[in-house]
């Protein structure tokens, strides 16, 4: 079982760059969420999807944008990077039913903004 | 907003130790979980608690919903070299605005004594 798969593992920006962050899921999970990580700040929600065609901001969502077409596929878009947007940044599943907590994460995208 | 509040930020164990790390809270959450982050990797699932006052144990993991449902605690009996990571403590809620919502605490950083 694949889980949940994201790509590019690294990448390297320069400032005012775009790029997609890829996020793939095969458990059929109708909850997707996007974080970003940064020390001492634990996960902070960026955007989330309750299903395909839902999606919804969360705590941090300024200078990304989502889309979810389809049930397996959430990718996160940085519109024009910044310095701040440096970080590791997580994408999450999980059943909606019983509450969203029980979340399964990808490894992790690591973006450096110069 | 709600946040949680977890201690210690990081400790240090040798081998054989217990250890021992909580979240506290202003908010009543309806559910709590752990999380263990190896390097490089996503957080992984440990314990998931759904009522107040429920203790429950996954091997050597012992962990513990509050009786005001503001705080959760994380006990690890007898450490050994592989529990080093991050901890994250994370509660779940109903929140007016955005529904479900889960919050995540700063971590606990587990480094082993040399």
């Amino acid at each position: 079982n694949a889980g949940v798969t994201q790509t590019p593992k690294f990448q390297v920006l320069k400032t005012g760059q775009s790029m997609t962050l890829q996020c793939a899921q095969d458990m059929n999970h109708e909850y997707m969420s996007w974080y970003r990580q940064d020390p001492g700040m634990g996960l902070r929600l960026i955007h989330y999807s309750v299903g395909a065609g839902i999606t919804d901001q969360g705590e941090v969502p300024n200078g990304y944008n989502v889309s979810r077409s389809t049930t397996e596929d959430f990718p996160l878009r940085l519109l024009s990077a910044a310095p701040s947007q440096t970080s590791v940044y997580f994408c999450a599943s999980s059943y909606t039913t019983g509450g969203i907590g029980e979340l399964f994460f990808g490894e992790g995208s690591r973006l450096t903004v110069l | 907003g709600q946040q949680l509040n977890q201690s210690p930020q990081s400790m240090f164990i040798q081998e054989g130790e217990d250890v021992s790390m909580n979240c506290t809270s202003s908010s009543i959450f309806n559910t709590w979980l752990w999380y263990k982050q190896d390097p490089g990797e996503g957080p992984v699932l440990l314990i998931a608690l759904y009522k107040a006052g429920e203790l429950t144990s996954n091997g050597r993991l012992t962990a513990q919903f509050g009786i005001t449902r503001k705080d959760s605690f994380l006990n690890i009996s007898a450490s050994i070299p592989s529990d080093v990571g991050i901890y994250f403590c994370a509660g779940q809620l109903m929140d007016m605005e955005y529904g479900n919502k889960l919050v995540f605490g700063a971590g606990t950083i587990l480094r082993v004594k040399s």
